[in-house]
């Protein structure tokens, strides 16, 4: 059962615009919720988070904003740079556990 | 610059023969984990390190064995490689409280595995 859930494959924008990367969980005990960016051969690179106190968390171009009572939470790029292309995942974790809970992730592609 | 590296970067084995990946970090952090990566798949979590204790979780195969000798190192051994375990292994870090788990992990670029 997927407790976190990133139901977008892929995602395209044109390079300026906003993206808006999404994803949903089952798991009402996550209180700490992360997002990561991935290029190809690289290892996961942290990008923000937030915690379950928090409804809105902000770092330059990246927001990452958590709705509570539905179990969402998404990740806005502002403007949207081609450097942004790569693979972002959706992370969880709760009740003191060291265990990341991660999704299946989201390619973002910015087009010129 | 703080960071986590993974040597090496690609390992190549034979089937069946140990390979031994290592991870260190100069982030001074108590946690380590050791992932499994295959393809675009999210991470899958073998073991982890607070300090020295050892989380094995429950679904990592036998196979699979880890030493931290210290808090800057740890090492992924895997005793008799299989095709399937043909990955991307990730080394992960973090500031670890008991009780306090919201801290992010840091990754190191990985090392690739193939086994022939």
């Amino acid at each position: 059962d997927q407790q976190v859930k990133q139901n977008s494959p892929s995602l395209s924008v044109q390079e300026g615009r906003i993206s808006i990367l999404n994803c949903d969980y089952t798991n009402s005990m996550f209180d700490y919720f992360l997002w990561y960016k991935k290029y190809p051969a690289e290892g996961p690179t942290f990008l923000i988070s937030i915690s379950s106190i928090k409804d809105k968390n902000e770092d330059g171009r990246f927001t990452v904003f958590l709705n509570k009572s539905a179990k969402h939470l998404s990740l806005h790029i502002v403007p949207s740079q081609p450097g942004d292309s790569a693979v972002y995942f959706c992370a969880a974790s709760g009740e003191s556990n060291y265990q990341l809970i991660w999704g299946a992730g989201t390619k973002l592609i910015i087009k010129p | 610059d703080a960071m986590v590296i993974q040597n090496p970067r690609y390992q190549v084995t034979q089937f069946g023969k140990p390979v031994t990946l290592s991870c260190s970090q100069t982030l001074n952090h108590n946690v380590m984990y050791w992932y499994q990566q295959k393809s675009s798949q999210a991470p899958k979590l073998l073991f982890h390190y607070y300090d020295k204790d050892f989380n094995n979780e429950a679904d990592t195969p036998d196979n699979f064995q880890s030493r931290r000798p210290n808090t800057s190192f740890c090492f992924l051994d895997i005793r008799s490689p299989g095709l399937g375990d043909a990955a991307m292994y990730l080394c992960a870090t973090s500031r670890g409280q008991m009780g306090f788990s919201n801290q992010p992990q840091h990754f190191g670029d990985g090392t690739r595995l193939s086994i022939l």
